[in-house]
């Protein structure tokens, strides 16, 4: 069965600087999907930025970019310059196609301190 | 703008009572899913619908049933509602088009307490 894993339920970051998240999964599967979604605090879920498993260049989105080790079953986020506004819950997800069914890791808390 | 919403944000229930969660999204999108959202372990998938009256059960389905009579709603209902059923409940729908790629949109959640 697929997991996915998220080893650090709470990470903090001064404004201004780069934090990792890192998230690792297990799948038999060649052809998948992975995302990281943000949750502000009382807000819904928004995609983050998403990565196809037979592409070997890492998606970056503005200041998000991740760091896809297909080998290694690890998908790190990493943000650049942090901003108040990225504090949230983050959960890194993977999708086994054809499906639309994601399944969630357990969620990292980032704080974001001034 | 997609837009999932969901009818309560915050409901209070007592062990027994049938609890119905509705939800509605206005993209005209095929695929509509129930999660459940708990501290420390995530969001687990409860019900997935991909068209008006199927349904199929995702990893924790008991306890749990769901109706999709109409494409753009799909409610989730408790049918004796249980203290271990305290829990933030997250909808979300996907456009089969983006099947492949699997994002999804969420609403914002409905935060269910069972006394």
């Amino acid at each position: 069965a697929q997991t996915v894993t998220q080893s650090q339920p709470e990470m903090s970051v001064q404004e201004a600087e780069t934090v990792t998240l890192s998230c690792t999964y297990d799948t038999s599967e060649s052809d998948y999907y992975l995302f990281w979604y943000k949750q502000p605090p009382s807000r819904q879920m928004i995609l983050v930025i998403r990565q196809e498993a037979y592409k070997q260049q890492n998606a970056t989105e503005n200041r998000f970019s991740v760091n896809f080790q297909k080998a290694a079953k690890s998908f790190s986020l990493k943000i650049s310059d942090s901003q108040l506004g990225d504090a949230a819950m983050y959960f890194c997800a993977y999708s086994f196609s054809n499906t639309g069914k994601l399944i969630f890791g357990q969620g990292t808390t980032l704080q974001v301190k001034p | 703008d997609v837009k999932v919403t969901q009818s309560s944000r915050y409901l209070v229930k007592r062990t027994g009572e049938k609890v119905f969660l509705e939800c509605v999204q206005d993209m005209d999108h095929e695929n509509m899913f129930w999660y459940r959202q708990d501290p420390g372990l995530g969001l687990r998938l409860i019900y997935f619908s991909y068209d008006v009256k199927m349904k199929e059960k995702g990893d924790i389905p008991e306890g749990y049933s769901v109706s999709r009579e109409k494409k753009e709603r799909f409610s989730l209902i408790l049918e004796s509602a249980s203290t271990n059923q305290t829990s933030m409940y997250l909808c979300a729908s996907s456009s089969r088009l983006a099947e492949n790629t699997g994002e999804l949109f969420f609403g914002e959640g409905s935060r269910l307490t069972v006394l």
